[in-house]
């Protein structure tokens, strides 16, 4: 079944450790990207891809790095955790935001 | 600047009645607009849309009216069940852009 995953579901992490969000599709959607949200808040889009080796930042600022390897996998690293960092992470997919965007389950992390 | 507003951040209404959920937008090249449905510790999903040449789009037991002048959309659920309780964001995407705009999400508690 077509799908996009995020793993892991939920994170609990030290501050100044190096993490890593994972995010795969099988739809072979060549658009993919990584917003941020805190509760209450907007979704706010902090990387996104159009394509293999291609990668932009978005409209927040963030310390997160994203890397575009294959066409359906999209990770994103952070260096260096921070407090500041604890936010929930949904990464998503589309062909053509006209149908949507896909949406993985996002990961909740909390930087103690 | 929020360019994508919700102002109510929930709302409650009985079982069988008609839900409307409200978005104001201030971006004038916003060319399509989409709401997304989130469930606690899940990511959002798509739901329906409506191009801004379009004043009407009807899908089931929900319609999204467009108000272009007022820039202003809704979304209405007829009748309103249990398990529509969730956030619902509204979303609108930038003429020539693949990426979305999203609000800060109103909830919806239906009540049986």
């Amino acid at each position: 079944e077509a799908d996009i995953y995020q793993t892991p579901r939920y994170l609990v992490i030290g501050t100044g450790k190096k993490i890593t969000l994972e995010c795969s599709q099988t739809m072979g959607h060549d658009k993919m990207y990584w917003y941020q949200q805190d509760p209450g808040m907007e979704l706010h889009l902090i990387h996104y891809s159009y394509g293999v080796n291609s990668t932009e930042k978005g409209d927040l600022s963030s310390e997160s790095t994203v890397s575009r390897i294959r066409t359906e996998h999209f990770p994103l690293t952070l260096e260096s955790a921070r407090p500041s960092h604890t936010s929930q992470y949904l990464c998503a997919s589309s062909d053509s935001p006209l149908y949507g965007y896909t949406f993985g389950s996002g990961t909740r992390l909390t930087v103690v | 600047d929020q360019q994508v507003k919700q102002n109510s951040p929930s709302l409650s209404v009985q079982e069988g009645r008609i839900s409307i959920l409200n978005c104001d937008y201030t971006n004038s090249m916003f060319d399509y607009f989409l709401w997304y449905k989130k469930y606690p510790a899940e990511g959002p999903t798509f739901l329906i849309s409506i191009s801004s040449i379009k004043d009407k789009n009807e899908d089931g037991r929900f319609t999204v009216f467009l108000n272009k002048s007022a820039k202003h959309l809704s979304l209405h659920i007829v009748p309103s069940q249990p398990g529509d309780s969730a956030v619902y964001f509204c979303a609108a995407k930038g003429a020539g852009s693949y990426q979305l705009t999203f609000g800060k999400g109103t909830k919806l508690s239906v009540i049986p």
